[in-house]
């Protein structure tokens, strides 16, 4: 199985401020043929189901605000909020789809400094 | 819009078959693959495995063939099958329509808890 990596398991961010998480693969993500990264980030609330922020690592889902953008290539990736607003906490989860089974990163708590 | 629904019982005794059924509306399930996700309780999240309208499957090897989903395509359903349930099959249940394995819609889960 392909192991997902976030760091840091928490992190707390002042207001208006960026902040980026991090999220390591266990072999490459990138599929030559089509030279797309299968990696998607996921945030979650509380009581709510995960939503898909972000898919071939840096294409934002339809709605998602533009202060959210996905980098990084092969086994590297990061997840950067540009300006951080207070409906932004939440766990932030990575997981690639290069290959069954799919998997997660454990995920990365977001609060406000 | 796109709108999936988790239904099936909320409490499963250990040793029995948990079974849940993921309703989709606003879509057919035709068009893409319908995976299931769990996360325990104040955990991270599980890929269960997925099944496409033909009827092939995929399941997650560390679930140890204790799994079996199934699709009724006349009423746009998909169904999970967890055989021999223990306590560490606690948790939120989730649908999710599957693009490839990447899961643009969600349904809103459902607490599944094993225990007698």
């Amino acid at each position: 199985d392909i192991v997902m990596t976030q760091s840091p398991d928490s992190l707390a961010v002042s207001l208006g401020e960026r902040a980026t998480i991090n999220c390591k693969s266990s072999q490459s993500v990138l599929y030559s043929s089509n030279n797309r990264n299968y990696l998607t980030w996921y945030q979650q609330k509380p009581g709510q189901p995960p939503k898909l922020l972000i898919y071939w690592a840096s294409t934002r889902e339809s709605g998602v605000p533009d202060r959210f953008s996905g980098s990084g290539s092969e086994t590297d990736f990061s997840l950067t909020i540009s300006s951080l607003r207070a409906e932004d906490v939440a766990v932030y989860y990575c997981q690639q789809y290069y290959t069954t089974p799919y998997t997660f990163g454990q995920g990365t708590k977001l609060e406000i400094k | 819009q796109v709108q999936l629904k988790e239904s099936g019982p909320g409490l499963v005794k250990p040793s029995e078959t948990l079974s849940l059924t993921c309703t989709v509306s606003g879509d057919s399930i035709s068009d893409y693959y319908g995976s299931w996700i769990r996360q325990p309780p104040g955990k991270g999240l599980e890929w269960i495995g997925y099944i496409y309208y033909t009827g092939s499957t995929n399941y997650n090897p560390s679930l140890k063939g204790r799994v079996t989903m199934s699709i009724d395509t006349s009423k746009n359903q998909f169904s999970l099958k967890l055989s021999s349930a223990t306590a560490a099959d606690t948790a939120v249940y989730y649908c999710a329509r599957d693009g490839g394995g990447d899961f643009h819609y969600w349904g809103q889960g459902t607490l599944v808890t094993v225990s007698s």
